[in-house]
């Protein structure tokens, strides 16, 4: 089976753009998290999606969206890019035994 | 609201040796999970190991076991035998069960197996 994927794998935009990253979890998983990851630091919950639907969202302004497909692939968009956003954001494919399996991530740099 | 510390930002140990990683918790829950990740060089998280709080027993898996202290709110992790391949950040992380199931990491320890 494959894991979780994630695209791009790397992205540099400009301060101001709008960029999309996407995800897609384990075959049979209905959940997905995505996480910010500051370098040197843990990563920090974003949002999480069950069923498509938005089950917990976690301290981030409203520039961060985020949607799930009925494929229950994910998409997590970020509007009005700040230097601040730069970072690596993680998916988590969320298991029926609450266990969390991380993509690679999208190395964000926001210039 | 929860919060994960792990004080040792850096460690080092000798291989085939043991090294103990430190994890404290806060939160008024009673019901919950925690969990221990690695993350490699190559960044990608791994989960290394859980425990349900409901559970006396410490979890272990192969080489790695914890010591989880409900009362004082305490979950290190001990890997014995180390291996090279076991250098890299050791996130602890606290997620309860009702809700969001949400994860809360800590800040990480970086850990060097030295040859």
């Amino acid at each position: 089976d494959a894991g979780v994927t994630q695209s791009p794998t790397h992205l540099i935009k400009t301060r101001g753009q709008h960029v999309t990253l996407r995800c897609s979890p384990i075959s049979g998983h209905k959940s997905v998290s995505w996480y910010q990851q500051v370098l040197g630091q843990g990563p920090q919950f974003i949002f999480q999606y069950y069923e498509k639907e938005e089950r917990g969202r976690g301290n981030f302004p409203d520039r961060f969206s985020a949607r799930q497909f009925p494929n229950y692939s994910s998409e997590l968009n970020v509007n009005a890019l700040l230097l601040g956003d730069s970072a690596l954001y993680l998916c988590a494919s969320v298991g029926a035994d609450y266990e969390q399996y991380f993509g690679p991530g999208t190395r964000l740099t926001v210039t | 609201a929860q919060t994960v510390t792990q004080s040792q930002p850096e460690m080092s140990v000798q291989e085939a040796e043991t090294v103990t990683l430190s994890c404290t918790y806060d939160t008024s829950e009673n019901n919950y999970y925690l969990f221990w990740y690695k993350q490699p060089p190559s960044r990608q998280m791994i989960l290394v190991i859980r425990q349900e709080a409901y559970k006396q027993q410490n979890a272990t898996e192969n080489r790695f076991s914890v010591n989880f202290q409900k009362a004082a709110k305490s979950f290190s992790l001990k890997i014995s035998d180390s291996q090279l391949g076991d250098t890299a950040m050791y996130f602890c992380a606290f997620m309860k069960l009702l809700g969001s199931n949400q994860f809360y990491f800590g800040t990480g320890t970086s850990l060097t197996v030295i040859p």
